[in-house]
Order: C-alpha cells, then sequence, then structure tokens
C-alpha cells in the first residue's frame, strides 16, 4: 500500500479485556517496529521484525504484551488483560532496510489510541 | 540506557518568528534523525544527519549535528502555520552491534500563532 496502515484507530477496553492491534507495513518493507507513545512524550520502543524474526523485544513492559509477524508482512501486537496505564498510542512504523536507521527512515502508521478504563 | 533531551518542551511564536529546539544525547550517536508530528498524526521522517558538524537545509529549515555527535538542533526561519507540530530528534541506540533502536526526545511543541 501508499503508507504503513494500522486498525483499529482507536480502542476502547475494560480493564482485565484483551486487545490486538493491527499492522499492514508498507509492501516488501523487511523491518517492522511497534511503539507506545504516551500523551505529551516521545515514542517508545516495544520491538522489533526483521521479516517475520522478532529480533528485539527488549520494549515490551511485561509479559501481557506479545506481538507477531507469521509471514514477514502483517504484525499484530496483543495486550492481555489490559490495565489502565497501558492507555497510549500505539504506533507501527517499517523501514525497507535491515535495521531501518541506517540510510532509511522510519514510516509509521497513523498508530492505535487505546483507552483502557 | 541511551537518553535522549530535548529542549523547550513547548514554543509559542508569533508568525514570522524564528524557531529553535535543541537535542542533547547522553551517548555519542551514529546519527540523529528529525521527525515532525502534527496535532493528531504520526511522526513524519524529515532528515537524517550522520557527519560531526554536518549541516542540512530544507528550504526555511536548518539541521545541525554538533562536532561531538552528541547534540544537535533544528532552526526554523519565519515560521508559518503549517509549521505547527511536535517535532522529535532520536538516535539510534547500539545493541549487539546493530543500531535499530530508535531512542526518541520528548519533542518540542511548536504552536504559532497568526
Amino acid at each position: 500500500g501508499a503508507g504503513v496502515s494500522q486498525s483499529p484507530r482507536y480502542k476502547v477496553a475494560k480493564r482485565g479485556q484483551d486487545v490486538a492491534l493491527r499492522c499492514d507495513p508498507i509492501s516488501g518493507h523487511v523491518s517492522l517496529f511497534w511503539y507506545q507513545q504516551a500523551l505529551g512524550q516521545g515514542p517508545e520502543f516495544l520491538t522489533y521484525f526483521q521479516n517475520e524474526a522478532q529480533l528485539d523485544k527488549s520494549g515490551l513492559p511485561s509479559d501481557r504484551f506479545f506481538a507477531e509477524r507469521p509471514e514477514g508482512s502483517v504484525s499484530t501486537l496483543k495486550i492481555q488483560r489490559t490495565q489502565q496505564e497501558d492507555s497510549a498510542v500505539y504506533l507501527c512504523a517499517s523501514s525497507r532496510i535491515k535495521g531501518g536507521v541506517g540510510n532509511s527512515p522510519l514510516h509509521f502508521g497513523n498508530g492505535t489510541r487505546l483507552t483502557v478504563t | 540506557g541511551q537518553q535522549v533531551m530535548q529542549i523547550p518542551q513547548y514554543q509559542h511564536v508569533q508568525e514570522g518568528e524564528d524557531f529553535t529546539t535543541y537535542c542533547n544525547s547522553s551517548t555519542t550517536l551514529s546519527n540523529i534523525q528529525w521527525y515532525k508530528q502534527r496535532p493528531g498524526g504520526h511522526p513524519v521522517f524529515l532528515i537524517q544527519l550522520v557527519k560531526s558538524g554536518e549541516v542540512k537545509k530544507q528550504k526555511r529549515l536548518t539541521f545541525q549535528f554538533g562536532e561531538a555527535k552528541k547534540n544537535s538542533s533544528l532552526h526554523i526561519t519565519a515560521t508559518q502555520t503549517t509549521d505547527v507540530g511536535t517535532y522529535f530528534c532520536a538516535g539510534p541506540e547500539r545493541s549487539g552491534g546493530s543500531n535499530y533502536k530508535l531512542t526518541f526526545g520528548k519533542g518540542t511543541l511548536l504552536t504559532v500563532n497568526p
């Protein structure tokens, strides 16, 4: 597609519910990243995929967070038993090269705004 | 871990005034990137600086990378209402020989009074 697509755009979940956030990266982009952006803050790294391999998940806040990219294209970020502190915008970004920050910038999606009540 | 700090946090200017935001890293960076996020939007890549002391211009925007590769600045000349948004700097964090993990500053929110 023309850009990185994320869905849903907004998600309201009751505390304790599970949510799944979807990211469609730009076609052919090797690298895929998930970032979390709290209100008034910069994006914070969650996890990184190179094709279907999850090479780094060090930024995931807890074991309630799980991400996958089984076929090396679409990715899903799942949050189990959501808590209020999970409320944030979840941004997906892709890049055409490995690593993504060498000579190729990150292309961000519009994000999913998650509100946990 | 690596920290990236930006000042000021907010800047309000009259249209036509200049604007500068400053970025400092706790570690030496291989490169620094700048992104702009419009209100309600997503970060959009502006530029990447790689060389020590590098200066790049994009129309009214001037980007600088410090000699020690630990600081950077973005200067906008004669601001326009279209410049409104939050400007983030971001630097890659070295991890196991790779540098894919970007650490973002908290950003500078620029508002412009027409």
